[in-house]
């Protein structure tokens, strides 16, 4: 498998404008997860879903963030409009079950509002 | 709220050495702890996986513990390569298989 893959790997867009982040969890995985990366803050989780389904949001940070796994190989990431505050690396991640399992990462993407 | 500590921030240590990285959490109530390490610029890569009924768990040259009950875990790295550079973080993983990071350790090992 080639793991979980993440598009793009590198984004830069324009304070306003909507990015769309991409993700392929490893196929037979049923729980996704979003996470984001700042200097600041370290690692933390968005949003989570388990077969499919949104179980657990309270990481997005407002209502500029929206996550969606139409199905169970494909997952994304919206910000619209997007600001500055939303530069960091967005992590996308995949386990198999809901505990006790092993999360696998995608590379990222890094994401630069200007 | 769960609250993951990791000491060092930064490490610098001659190749060859054997070292210990540290990491403690509040809330003993967890499913497993996942080691990772992070190459700059690149994405988080499993090391180690331990759940909350083991003590330790190894790979190579690396072995992790973990106790519980005081809320720590280490990262133990045998005979140091340049090649083990990398920030290297542990996680909690709770319910749900929510992992909480820790703000990670900086490793330079030195030729």
């Amino acid at each position: 498998d080639a793991g979980v893959i993440q598009s793009p790997r590198h984004e830069v867009t324009e304070m306003g404008q909507e990015v769309t982040l991409r993700c392929k969890p490893i196929s037979g995985h049923n729980s996704l997860f979003w996470y984001r990366q700042t200097m600041m803050r370290g690692l933390e989780l968005l949003i989570y879903f388990n077969n499919n389904v949104p179980i657990d949001d309270s990481g997005m940070p407002e209502d500029r963030f929206s996550a969606k796994m139409p199905n169970a190989s494909f997952s994304t990431l919206k910000i619209q409009p997007s600001e500055p505050r939303d530069s960091a690396v967005y992590f996308c991640a995949s386990s198999f079950g809901r505990r006790n399992t092993e999360a696998f990462f995608g590379q990222g993407t890094r994401l630069t509002v200007v | 709220k769960q609250e993951v500590t990791q000491i060092p921030a930064a490490l610098s240590v001659p190749e060859g050495e054997n070292l210990v990285l540290n990491c403690s959490f509040t809330d003993s109530a967890i499913y497993n702890l996942q080691w990772f390490r992070q190459d700059p610029g690149k994405g988080l890569t499993s090391l180690l996986l331990i759940q909350s009924s083991q003590r330790e768990q190894t790979s190579g040259r690396l072995n992790a513990s973990l106790d519980k009950s005081s809320g720590r875990s280490t990262l133990y790295i045998a005979a140091s390569q340049p090649g083990d550079s990398a920030t290297y973080l542990c996680a909690t993983g709770g319910t749900a298989s929510k992992l909480t990071f820790g703000t990670g350790t900086r490793l330079q090992v030195t030729l």
